[in-house]
């Protein structure tokens, strides 16, 4: 299994423009979460879906931010217009069944850096 | 709301000194109770989880933690370090119940020297 798959690795962009994040969760699971990690606020929790439906999204930070699940093997974030302070490294983690009834898989992270 | 206290933001230890990180969480009802860690440049990895049974859980690499319920803690310990332990360490909590999301600590960087 490849494990949580994102893309980009990294991303620059300029403030203004729109960012998209992706992330294939591993097969099978059907819980995905999307957190933020930075030095100030450590790991936030965005959002999470359970089977492609958005659960929670009491962590996405304001309406700059929104999230996509369209289908169980697909998500996005994204972020328009980006500023400075969305500078962060993201991550994706999936896992089965409901959030914290099991471990949750980490993908490797998109390091995004507003200018 | 509910939270995570890990009060040892930077640990520095030599080879083969023991280990314990503390972790304290404020909620009152069941709990699931994880520690990942992150090696530099990596992603979050799982350490351990406990969810009921025996409080004193045993993970990889030789770590282990003990849950309190008394006391809402949950430390990880090892009982000798290698180099290869640095990384940061994340203390994360669950509601059984309500919003079942993942709640973090601010993490743990654990340095080991040679």
């Amino acid at each position: 299994d490849a494990g949580v798959i994102q893309s980009p690795r990294h991303e620059v962009t300029e403030m203004g423009q729109e960012v998209t994040l992706r992330c294939k969760p591993i097969s099978g699971h059907n819980s995905l979460f999307w957190y933020r990690q930075t030095m100030m606020r450590g790991l936030e929790l965005l959002i999470y879906f359970n089977n492609n439906v958005p659960i929670d999204d009491s962590g996405m930070p304001e309406d700059r931010f929104s999230a996509k699940m369209p289908n169980a093997s697909f998500s996005t974030l994204k972020i328009q217009p980006s500023e400075p302070r969305d500078s962060a490294v993201y991550f994706c983690a999936s896992s089965p069944g409901l959030a914290g009834d099991n471990e949750q898989f980490f993908g490797p992270g998109t390091r995004l850096t507003v200018l | 709301a509910q939270s995570v206290s890990q009060h040892n933001h930077h640990v520095i230890l030599s080879e083969a000194a023991s280990l314990e990180l503390g972790c304290n969480y404020s909620y009152g009802g069941t709990v699931n109770l994880f520690w990942y860690v992150q090696y530099p440049g990596q992603h979050l990895q799982l350490l351990l989880k406990y969810f009921s049974g025996d409080p004193l859980v045993k993970g990889i690499k030789g770590f282990e933690a003990e849950f309190i319920k008394s006391k809402f803690s949950f430390n990880l310990r090892k009982p000798s370090v290698q180099w290869s332990d640095t990384a940061e360490y994340f203390c994360a909590v669950i509601q059984y119940t309500g919003r079942r999301a993942l709640t973090f600590g601010s993490g743990t960087r654990l340095q080991v020297q040679p």
